[in-house]
């Protein structure tokens, strides 16, 4: 079964704009991170960001977290056609080892 | 080597066929996942490894499903009687400790098809 949920499944902007997608899961959390997927390829890793954190940035991309609603969001400013992939957080549960992935956004930019 | 290597990248199998697919994980790192990920879905977890310890197998959908780590490094996982529903992206993924707080670096995956 899968933790997290992103919002919105699936997510279409042109070239230029600010790409927002949203990630909500269900229990405690020591990390949370977002990975990327480009079709048919592995994941890469963005960013993590730990419990006691609430935003994090690197490059074009900010995340927020806020565990007291259990949702974090990525936010990529300035969006390339080259962002175009699906994007997944994946929390780091407390006390254990696993990483446990949302259904995931996919992302379409237009040039 | 660099970053994780997976092999083979796509292996098609006759149903009933027995597979196993590889994982060369970063030098050095202790943890070591595999998940599987159907078309369309985020990957599900299936085992955990710190060093050729297994200390959770109970993603693994079936007893055909094996998967070992001899010596603390490559690990195979093996797929017997494949089935249909077997179909599906198989990632390997490595990180440098045991805590559920570093970044896990992800191999390209093994794409596997059960006709």
């Amino acid at each position: 079964s899968q933790q997290g949920e992103e919002d919105p499944q699936a997510l279409s902007i042109q070239e230029g704009e600010n790409a927002t997608m949203n990630c909500s899961y269900k229990t405690s959390i020591n990390n949370l991170q977002w990975y990327r997927q480009n079709s048919g390829r592995g994941l890469v890793h963005l960013i993590l960001i730990r419990s006691n954190e609430r935003e994090k940035h690197s490059g074009r991309l900010r995340v927020t977290l806020d565990t007291s609603k259990k949702s974090s969001s990525l936010l990529i400013t300035a969006s390339r056609a080259a962002d175009t992939a699906s994007y997944f957080c994946a929390t780091g549960l407390s006390g254990t080892y696993k990483y446990i992935f949302g259904t995931g956004t996919r992302l379409k930019v237009l040039a | 080597g660099a970053g994780v290597s997976q092999s083979p990248r796509y292996k098609v199998a006759k149903r009933g066929q027995d597979v196993a697919l590889r994982c060369d994980p970063i030098s050095g790192h202790v943890s070591l996942f595999w998940y599987q990920q159907a078309l369309g879905q985020g990957p599900e977890f299936l085992t955990y490894f710190q060093n050729e310890a297994q200390l959770d197998k109970s993603g693994l959908p079936s007893d055909r499903f094996f998967a070992e780590r001899p010596e603390g490094s490559v690990s195979t996982l093996k797929i017997q009687r494949t089935q249909q529903e077997d179909s599906a992206v198989y990632l390997c993924a490595s990180s440098l400790v045991t805590r559920g707080d570093t970044e896990a670096f992800f191999g390209q995956g093994t794409r596997l098809t059960v006709v």
